[in-house]
């Protein structure tokens, strides 16, 4: 069965460095791997996946995301974080076995400090 | 354009009543996805649709919930016979045919029981 962890429930950094966040995926298959961002009372936003190819995704609002199979990882990173980034993430995977059913990790909240 | 809406955004029922919350996809979007997200946690899959065929609903936790999508196009999950459990955000999600992953969310409806 696949399972999503991200470790660190909560976040906190000080505006203009770096974003880190983790996550870790166990699946029997190399599954694809997203990142969405949830700001309060409203729904997910996609921020990147991985599919198939590059292993570095870019995604919107200066992130990226790295897919290490050996590492079983696809960690979230900005270099420079923004007021503005304050939200939860979660990182979220599907099997490459051809269904949709996503599964999501618990979700990181992250705060930017003045 | 217009997102993916739902309706209504706030529910309120009494333990044992019987709900019925609405989304209303991206035109053109042949999937359909239904999550619920508890509060502190990641949204967990319920149901999956792909016009209006029902092709996963591994994800919905007792007989008392029930999806359609009769026309392939809004959706309907109802909960029979509320509990206290059901107290979450009930999150739908519309997808492209081309684009099966990339996800859009609505603002999602919450549920409370009491």
């Amino acid at each position: 069965a696949q399972s999503v962890t991200q470790l660190g429930s909560h976040v906190s950094v000080s505006e203009g460095a770096l974003v880190l966040l983790r996550c870790n995926y166990s699946s029997s298959v190399p599954p694809y791997l997203f990142w969405y961002v949830q700001y309060p009372n409203q729904g997910l936003q996609l921020l990147l996946k991985y599919t198939t190819g590059a292993t570095l995704v870019k995604g919107i609002n200066g992130f990226e995301a790295e897919f290490k199979k050996s590492e079983t990882s696809f960690h979230l990173t900005k270099p420079s974080a923004h007021m503005s980034d304050a939200a939860e993430y979660f990182c979220a995977v599907i099997q490459n076995t051809g269904g949709f059913k996503t599964i999501f990790g618990a979700g990181t909240r992250l705060f930017v400090k003045a | 354009g217009a997102g993916v809406s739902q309706s209504p955004r706030y529910k309120v029922a009494k333990r044992g009543q019987d709900v019925a919350l609405r989304c209303d996809p991206i035109s053109g979007h042949v999937s359909l996805f239904w999550y619920q997200q508890a509060l502190g946690q990641g949204p967990e899959f319920l149901t999956y649709f792909q016009n209006e065929a029902q092709l996963d609903k591994s994800g919905l936790p007792s007989d008392r919930f029930f999806a359609e999508r009769p026309e392939g196009s809004v959706s309907t999950l109802k909960i029979q016979r509320t509990q206290q459990e059901d107290s979450a955000v009930y999150l739908c999600a519309s997808s492209l045919a081309r684009h099966p992953y990339e996800q859009y969310f609505g603002p999602g409806t919450r549920l409370t029981v009491t």
